[in-house]
């Protein structure tokens, strides 16, 4: 059972538009939500994350909403540039007495030239 | 900087052979995990830990088990391999949940590709 789903396995951006990632989850008891970039042969970094109490956070061109009503939540890159070309992770952690992270499938996001 | 590091870029064992990946953090992150990132399937649980001798299953510890002995270094360990074994296998380190603290984002490895035959 995926309790993070991100439905989109590819999302194609002219450079300079908005690019805009989703995400779902099914557990209303995750803590804090984020978002990971991964390029080919490296480990995921982290991008930004979101506190569960919040519904909106931004860090220059990278903006993630939150909707717990609806367990939704997006990445906004604006302007998009062709560096931004990554796969992109979603993922939701809970207090456990460590913190357990799930990861969904991942989006690559291909910005063109 | 936080450094992530794990044994081996790259790495071919046999059917039923014993299989160990080793992972060390030098930030003393008290959280550790191994991943396993599939296509499709992004990133899955495989196992963690929060503390040296501590561990919890994760999504798909069926056939891992892991070590956790210091508290820098975390183990997975692949009991007898399998062809479905085959993949990218990833660690992380984060932080610890105490009291009062909140949250902090993991730092992965460069991923051991891991192929069994």
């Amino acid at each position: 059972d995926q309790q993070v789903k991100q439905n989109s396995p590819s999302l194609s951006v002219q450079e300079g538009r908005i690019s805009i990632l989703n995400c779902d989850y099914t557990n209303s008891m995750f803590d804090y939500f984020l978002w990971y970039k991964k390029y080919p042969a490296e480990g995921p970094t982290f991008l930004i994350s979101i506190s569960s109490i919040k519904d909106k956070n931004e860090d220059g061109r990278f903006t993630v909403f939150l909707n717990k009503s609806a367990k939704h939540l997006s990445l906004h890159i604006v302007p998009s540039q062709p560096g931004d070309s990554a796969v992109y992770f979603c993922a939701a952690t809970k207090n456990t007495g460590g913190f357990k992270t799930i990861f969904g499938a991942g989006t690559r996001l291909f910005v063109k030239a | 900087d936080v450094k992530v590091t794990q044994s081996s870029r790259y790495l071919v064992k046999r059917t039923g052979e014993k299989v160990f990946l080793e992972c060390v953090q030098d930030m003393d992150h008290e959280n550790m995990f191994w991943y396993r990132q599939d296509p499709g399937l992004g990133l899955r649980l495989i196992y963690f830990s929060y503390d040296v001798k501590m561990k919890e299953k994760g999504d798909i510890p069926e056939g891992y088990s892991v070590s956790r002995e210091k508290k820098e270094r975390f183990s997975l360990i692949l009991e007898s391999a399998s062809t479905n074994q085959t993949s990218m296998y990833l660690c992380a380190s984060s932080l610890g949940g105490g009291a009062g603290r909140g949250y902090t984002e993991a730092f992965f490895g460069q991923g051991t590709r891991l192929t069994v035959v």
